[in-house]
């Protein structure tokens, strides 16, 4: 049973277009986050949300508009992708903000925009 | 700014033969500093939190330590199986949320 689950795998899409990740936690974590992966393996926050509330917003294209409809759930939306928006988007969870303690990470969405 | 600089990028290892990986890292008070092992085509998995400098955690084949400026994580005889891509990270005490500034990684190929 998979903790942190997300979807699609991998996304292969044109510039311009808009695409959605959708991931979704089952250990009744409180926070939720999105980073980003680039070609160099840097993991970057881009969000975190704690039980629906919007924590962390990094400098991130506000093309880039993240949503958590329930503490179980945040979804990333990208509109009008961009070449340089190519990168593994990882999804992940932790107890709640504030905790220091480790974040379970989802599997990874790969975005390739041509 | 907190930032975090991993050494070396790659590491070659025979099995068996043991060698460690080095963390450096500048964090405006440091709340916790993390490792994690990353599998191909995987999210990351964590290994170990440190919270203070001196303070050393093992795992199996691994061994974490910290200093206020480094960490260091010793892999003592490695097998195959440990080859992965393994990734430091702070929080700073200051930090919105639970926010973690990863390194670069190391990545480890261990041969039989």
């Amino acid at each position: 049973d998979t903790a942190v689950s997300q979807t699609p795998k991998y996304l292969v899409t044109q510039m311009g277009n808009d695409k959605s990740i959708k991931c979704e936690q089952n250990l009744g974590h409180d926070t939720m986050y999105w980073y980003k992966q680039d070609s160099k393996k840097f993991l970057k926050i881009m969000f975190s949300y704690n039980n629906k509330e919007l924590i962390i917003n990094e400098t991130v294209p506000n093309r880039f508009s993240p949503k958590s409809p329930d503490k179980a759930h945040l979804n990333l939306h990208i509109n009008s992708l961009e070449l340089g928006d190519s990168a593994v988007y990882f999804c992940a969870s932790s107890r709640t903000q504030g905790y220091t303690g480790e974040l379970f990470f989802g599997e990874g969405s790969r975005l390739t925009v041509l | 700014e907190d930032q975090v600089t991993q050494s070396p990028e790659a590491l070659r290892l025979q099995e068996g033969e043991s060698s460690s990986l080095n963390c450096s890292y500048t964090v405006s008070g440091l709340r916790g500093l993390f490792w994690y092992r990353q599998d191909p085509g995987k999210g990351p998995e964590f290994l170990f939190t440190l919270y203070s400098a001196g303070e050393e955690k093992e795992k199996e084949r691994l061994k974490a330590t910290l200093t206020k400026k480094e960490s260091f994580l010793h892999i003592t005889a490695p097998k195959p199986e440990d080859s992965a891509t393994y990734l430091c990270a702070v929080q700073a005490a200051k930090a919105a949320g639970n926010k973690l500034t990863f390194g670069g990684g190391t990545r480890v190929l261990v041969k039989p």
